[in-house]
């Protein structure tokens, strides 16, 4: 069974600073997607950033990057030179390929707190 | 703009009230969720449609109905049945609901209370 795992509730980040947020899944699934989402105070959820499980090389847009590592099962995102604007809820995803392609399933979340 | 609209924002219930919240998308998606968060948690699939005129129970669908009528359109209903109705719906839709590269983009939720 599919399974997103996020260990860290809440972060703190000094503005500027660089963060790591981590990831963990696990599938059985040989083709699969891993998201990452930002949910500010007012509810909406953002897209960040997407990695798929054949991809060669790790997704970056913009301050974002997901750290993939296959083998380990992570998909750990990293953002850059922190805002204040990034204080946030992230959320990690994924989805299969296969028969349950319909479904993408979410961590629990990560609370991120950029410090001026 | 392109885009998915939840109306409304914020909505208040009455016990035994059936409610209903709208979800239109001009993305041309064929693909269109409903999920449900609670405070601090993540969040959990109620229903699911791949095309026009089918839908699919997701993994809390007891205690609500969904109708998918037209591409744009995916409603909601919180029927009476459904006995701790208050959270936060997120809208969401991707062009495709079988690949995994499919990007689900949501709509700006929303509050639903029973008072």
């Amino acid at each position: 069974a599919q399974k997103i795992t996020q260990t860290q509730p809440g972060m703190f980040v000094q503005e500027k600073e660089a963060v790591t947020l981590d990831c963990t899944y696990d599938t059985s699934d040989p083709s699969y997607g891993l998201f990452w989402y930002k949910q500010p105070s007012s509810g909406e959820m953002i897209f960040l950033i997407y990695q798929g499980s054949y991809d060669q090389q790790n997704a970056t847009e913009g301050r974002y990057s997901l750290n993939f590592q296959k083998a380990r099962k992570s998909a750990n995102l990293v953002i850059s030179a922190s805002q204040l604007g990034d204080s946030a809820m992230y959320f990690c995803a994924m989805r299969e390929g296969g028969t349950g392609g319909f479904k993408t399933i979410f961590g629990a979340g990560t609370r991120l707190f950029v410090k001026a | 703009d392109g885009g998915i609209t939840q109306s409304p924002k914020y909505l208040f219930r009455k016990e035994g009230q059936n409610v209903t919240l709208s979800c239109e998308q001009n993305l041309n998606h064929d693909a269109m969720y409903w999920y449900r968060q609670d405070p601090g948690q993540g969040l959990r699939l109620i229903y699911y449609s791949q095309i026009v005129n089918d839908f699919q129970k997701g993994d809390i669908a007891e205690g609500y109905s969904v109708s998918r009528e037209k591409k744009e359109s995916f409603p909601l209903t919180v029927t009476s049945a459904q006995k701790n109705p208050t959270a936060f719906y997120l809208c969401a839709s991707s062009a495709s609901a079988s690949l995994s590269g499919n990007t689900i983009y949501f709509g700006e939720g929303s509050w639903l209370t029973v008072v």
